[in-house]
């Protein structure tokens, strides 16, 4: 079976500065996708940022980037220039081929203006 | 497009009783699927379907059952509720594997 950690279960980041939240994973598959997703207080889970197993690159999207260590099964979430708005729970996932996903419990992100 | 809808959005039931959580989505989704997050918790799968006719369980599937008649509807029925399944219930779909997860309001349940 498949686990997902996320040691960090509070962060903290000041206005404009880059914060980065940990995730590590254990699984057999070579194959497989991960995900970040944010959870703000109206608790509807939305797409950070998505990337596959089998590619090498790290996946960017807008402020927000993974460091995708797939030897170290890591895959860590930078975000730049963090905003007010970037405030959420922030949840580490894994999914098979099969259709099952794993979710990590989560980090609180806290912005301070 | 609505998305993926859920409803009722919250419910109070008695220990012993069963209700149904319904999901459904209008975006033509093959995989759907059903979690439950405890309070500062993440999400565990409960059961899910990659198709119409096809479910599977997941991480946590003990007293819950589902179908999947139809590709756009995945109910999920507590059989006899007990509060141990006192959650927030959230339904998801996605195109296939490995995409995007699209997730619903939630539902929050009450077992007294």
């Amino acid at each position: 079976a498949q686990t997902v950690t996320q040691s960090q279960p509070e962060m903290s980041v000041q206005e404009a500065e880059t914060v980065t939240l940990s995730c590590t994973y254990d699984t057999s598959e070579s194959d497989y996708y991960l995900f970040w997703y944010k959870q703000p207080p109206s608790r509807q889970m939305i797409l950070v940022i998505r990337q596959e197993a089998y590619k090498q690159q790290n996946a960017t999207e807008n402020r927000f980037s993974v460091n995708f260590q797939k030897a170290a099964k890591s895959f860590s979430l930078k975000i730049s220039d963090s905003q007010l708005g970037d405030a959420a729970m922030y949840f580490c996932a894994y999914h098979t081929n099969a259709g099952k996903s794993t979710f990590g419990d989560g980090t609180t992100l806290t912005v301070k203006p | 497009n609505a998305g993926v809808t859920q409803t009722p959005k919250f419910q109070v039931l008695k220990t012993g009783q069963s209700m149904t959580l319904q999901c459904a989505q209008d975006m033509n989704h093959e995989y759907m699927s059903w979690y439950r997050q405890d309070p500062g918790m993440g999400l565990r799968l409960i059961h899910y379907s990659v198709g119409a006719g096809i479910t599977d369980q997941g991480e946590v599937p003990n007293g819950y059952n589902v179908s999947r008649s139809t590709t756009e509807d995945f109910p999920l029925r507590l059989l006899s509720a007990a509060p141990s399944q006192t959650s927030v219930y959230f339904c998801a779909s996605s195109y296939g594997r490995g995409e995007t997860q699209y997730f619903g309001p939630g539902t929050r349940l009450l077992v007294l």
